[in-house]
């Protein structure tokens, strides 16, 4: 069965700290690979993408995300987390039969001044 | 730019009642899907369309009804509420299918009582 799993429940760190939110995934295939945010009451917005070439891709507000095909694996970091960037992240993959995104279960992050 | 835009942002349902989530999208999206959040169990997928008359089956689609008449607009019909239907719900539109980006509402607080 095709499935996200993103192990972390719930992350809490330090304002400046880095952070590694981590994503695996299980497919026959290399599908399309997003990362999202949620903010508390509001919908998702799409944080990056990884759809073919470099591995390392960059997004917005800071984060990226390296795409590893041996270990099925697409985590999010970032150098130097910020009090905004408190909110629920879920990794989701796309592009394959059923023309449907699968999403993980999401992982909260709290951080502390 | 309004994007993809939910209504009513909250409603109390009473067992057996009927109603209907709106969603509307300004992109002119061909994919449309609507999603529900449950805590612990991520972003899991109702129905969705490809095109205009052209419905499927997601993940959980019990218990919803949806229609695609126009490229914009895409409801979510409760047939008879069910307070295992207690959630919020998503709507989402994405150019192509689950190879790009979705742009998500801002959901809809459902409850059921």
């Amino acid at each position: 069965a095709q499935s996200v799993t993103q192990p972390d429940i719930h992350i809490t760190v330090s304002e400046g700290a880095s952070l590694e939110l981590r994503c695996n995934y299980s497919y026959g295939a290399t599908p399309y690979l997003f990362w999202y945010v949620q903010s508390p009451g509001q919908g998702l917005q799409l944080l990056l993408k990884y759809f073919s070439g470099d591995t390392l891709v960059q997004g917005i507000k800071g984060f990226e995300a390296e795409f590893k095909r041996s270990q099925s694996s697409f985590n999010l970091r970032k150098p130097s987390v910020h009090w905004s960037d408190a909110a629920e992240y879920f990794c989701a993959v796309g592009g394959l039969t059923g023309n449907q995104f699968y999403f993980g279960t999401g992982t909260s992050l709290t951080v502390i001044p | 730019n309004a994007g993809v835009t939910q209504t009513p942002k909250f409603q109390v349902l009473k067992t057996g009642q009927s109603m209907t989530l709106q969603c509307a999208q300004d992109m002119n999206h061909e994919y449309m899907s609507w999603y529900r959040q449950d805590p612990g169990m991520g972003l899991r997928l109702i129905h969705y369309s490809v095109g205009a008359g052209i419905t499927d089956q997601g993940e959980v689609p019990n218990g919803y009804n949806v229609s695609r008449s126009t490229t914009e607009d895409f409801p979510l019909r409760l047939l008879s509420a069910a307070p295992s239907q207690t959630s919020v719900y998503f709507c989402a539109s994405s150019y192509s299918g689950a190879s790009t980006e979705a742009f998500f509402g801002q959901g809809t607080r459902l409850t059921v009582v």
